[in-house]
C-alpha cells in the first residue's frame, strides 16, 4: 500500500472555526491532491499542488487554502467552516501528475460543521 | 469544459457482464482512467486509457473512442464483491489536474 495518511480521520466542528486537515506521504511522490466527496457528485477537486509550494485551484476552490511547505505535508485549512463543507474529504498522490498515472488515495477525513 | 457523464446506477446479476459509461466535454483531454471505490473506501485505480481501443485487465476492461468523447468500464464475470462504485477520470486543463465523473453505483445481485 502506497504510504498516505490523512489525519484527522474525523472531525466535529463549529461553524465559523478553523479547521485543517493534514495529509502525509511517504512515497515522495511529486503530485498531492485534496477532493470532497458527497453523495451525488461524485470526488470535487479543491486543489492541488504539483511541487513544494506550487498549489493550484481546482473545481471547487472557494473557502479553501491549502499550502505545502514540504514534499511529504499537503494541508487542506477551511478558514472559517460553514454547514456547506461537511463532506468527506480525501487526498490523493501521483507521481508524475498525469491521468495514466495510478493516483492513491489517503482513507479519507469526515469533517461534520454544525 | 471538462466534465464527465455518468449513469447514476447500475444494477446486474452475479456471472453477467455489466458495462458503465462515461462521456467527457473535449477540450483539454488527456486520457480516461478509471477507480473503483467500495462503500467507507477509499477509491483504487483500475485502468487507463490514452488512445482508441480496449484495454484489458483480467475481469475487467476499458474502452476509447476519442472520436465520440465516449469510454466505458466493461465488467465481466461478475461477483458480489465487485458492488462498489466506479468512477471515470480525466485530465484537466493542464494535465497534472485529475477530475472525477460523479460515479456509478453498481449492485450485482445473487
Amino acid at each position: 500500500d502506497a504510504g498516505i495518511t490523512q489525519s484527522p480521520r474525523h472531525k466535529v466542528t463549529e461553524t465559523g472555526t478553523p479547521v485543517t486537515l493534514r495529509c502525509h506521504q511517504t512515497e515522495n511522490h511529486r503530485y498531492m491532491y485534496w477532493y470532497r466527496q458527497d453523495p451525488g457528485h461524485g470526488l470535487r477537486l479543491i486543489h492541488y499542488s504539483y511541487g513544494v509550494k506550487d498549489t493550484d485551484k481546482g473545481e471547487v476552490s472557494d473557502g479553501y487554502s491549502v499550502s505545502r511547505s514540504k514534499t511529504e505535508d499537503f494541508l487542506l485549512t477551511l478558514e472559517s467552516a460553514t454547514s456547506s463543507q461537511t463532506s468527506v474529504y480525501f487526498c490523493a498522490i501521483s507521481e508524475s501528475g498525469t491521468v495514466n498515472t495510478e493516483a492513491f488515495f489517503g482513507q479519507g477525513t469526515r469533517l461534520t460543521v454544525v | 469544459g471538462q466534465s464527465l457523464e455518468q449513469p447514476s446506477e447500475v444494477t446486474a446479476v452475479e456471472g453477467a457482464i455489466v458495462q458503465i459509461n462515461c462521456t467527457y466535454q473535449t477540450s483539454g483531454f488527456y486520457g480516461l482512467s478509471w477507480y473503483q471505490q467500495h462503500d467507507g473506501g477509499a477509491p483504487t485505480f483500475l485502468s487507463y486509457n490514452a488512445l482508441d481501443g480496449l484495454e484489458e485487465t483480467g475481469r475487467f476492461s476499458s474502452f476509447l473512442s476519442r472520436s465520440d468523447s465516449y469510454g466505458y468500464l466493461l465488467l465481466q464475470e461478475l461477483q458480489m464483491k465487485d458492488s462498489a462504485s466506479y468512477f471515470c477520470a480525466r485530465g484537466g486543463d493542464s494535465s497534472y489536474k485529475l477530475i472525477f465523473g460523479s460515479g456509478t453505483r453498481l449492485l450485482v445481485r445473487p
